[in-house]
């Protein structure tokens, strides 16, 4: 089944300690994405990247780090997680830039 | 630079009354539009997109958008809609040349029995 999955689903942590959410996707898809979404403020891209070792910042790239060592993965890496970093976040792949995305089940992220 | 502008937060319509969303975007250069709906506690899907050739498009449960350059709009329409569609609906614009993909604050549309 082609899926994006991201681990994991929910995850509750405190200031400061660094996670790192994952996101696969199986479908050989050169672009992946990640995206916060906050109520009022939609969703808002975090970084995304258009092939193995190519990333860039989207709109709020601030507090976050990213790698694309393969094609089917992209982590996202939180090094010191705040308060104002409490959301719910997506990874999406599409197979190139101009194509429709494909969604993870999404990670639920609280940090106190 | 491109933005999406969903002016309406909550829409609430009664079942099998008809609605639209409204999409209004920025963009200097040729875009790809995309609706995209989020039922509760799940991601999004694609709903719907203009990419070029004709400027209506369709889905498969019945809801259409259509491009329209000169108002730069992209409204998502549905003639009759059905509890199930009570869902989240957002719009979303990449302009031809430019990486990001910029999304709408989104839409929540309420049917109401």
């Amino acid at each position: 089944e082609a899926q994006v999955t991201q681990n994991p689903r929910y995850l509750i942590t405190v200031t400061g300690k660094k996670l790192t959410v994952t996101c696969s996707q199986n479908m050989n898809h050169e672009y992946m994405s990640w995206y916060r979404q906050d109520p009022g403020l939609g969703l808002r891209q975090i970084y995304y990247s258009m092939n193995v070792e190519v990333t860039d910042k989207g709109d709020v790239p601030e507090g976050y780090k990213v790698s694309r060592k393969e094609k089917r993965n992209f982590p996202l890496i939180l090094e010191s997680p705040s308060p104002n970093q409490t959301s719910l976040y997506f990874c999406a792949s599409s197979l190139n830039r101009g194509d429709e995305q494909f969604f993870g089940p999404g990670t639920r992220l609280t940090v106190l | 630079a491109q933005s999406v502008t969903q002016l309406d937060s909550q829409v609430p319509v009664f079942e099998e009354a008809p609605v639209e969303l409204r999409c209004n975007y920025s963009s200097s250069v040729s875009v790809y539009l995309f609706w995209y709906v989020q039922y509760p506690n799940q991601g999004l899907q694609l709903l719907l997109k203009y990419l070029s050739g004709s400027t209506l498009v369709k889905s498969i449960n019945g809801f259409e958008a259509e491009f329209n350059k000169s108002q730069t709009s992209f409204h998502l329409r549905k003639p009759s809609v059905h509890i199930s569609d009570t869902a989240e609906y957002f719009c979303a614009v990449r302009s031809g040349g430019y990486q990001k993909v910029t999304f709408g604050t989104g839409t929540k549309l309420q049917v109401i029995p």
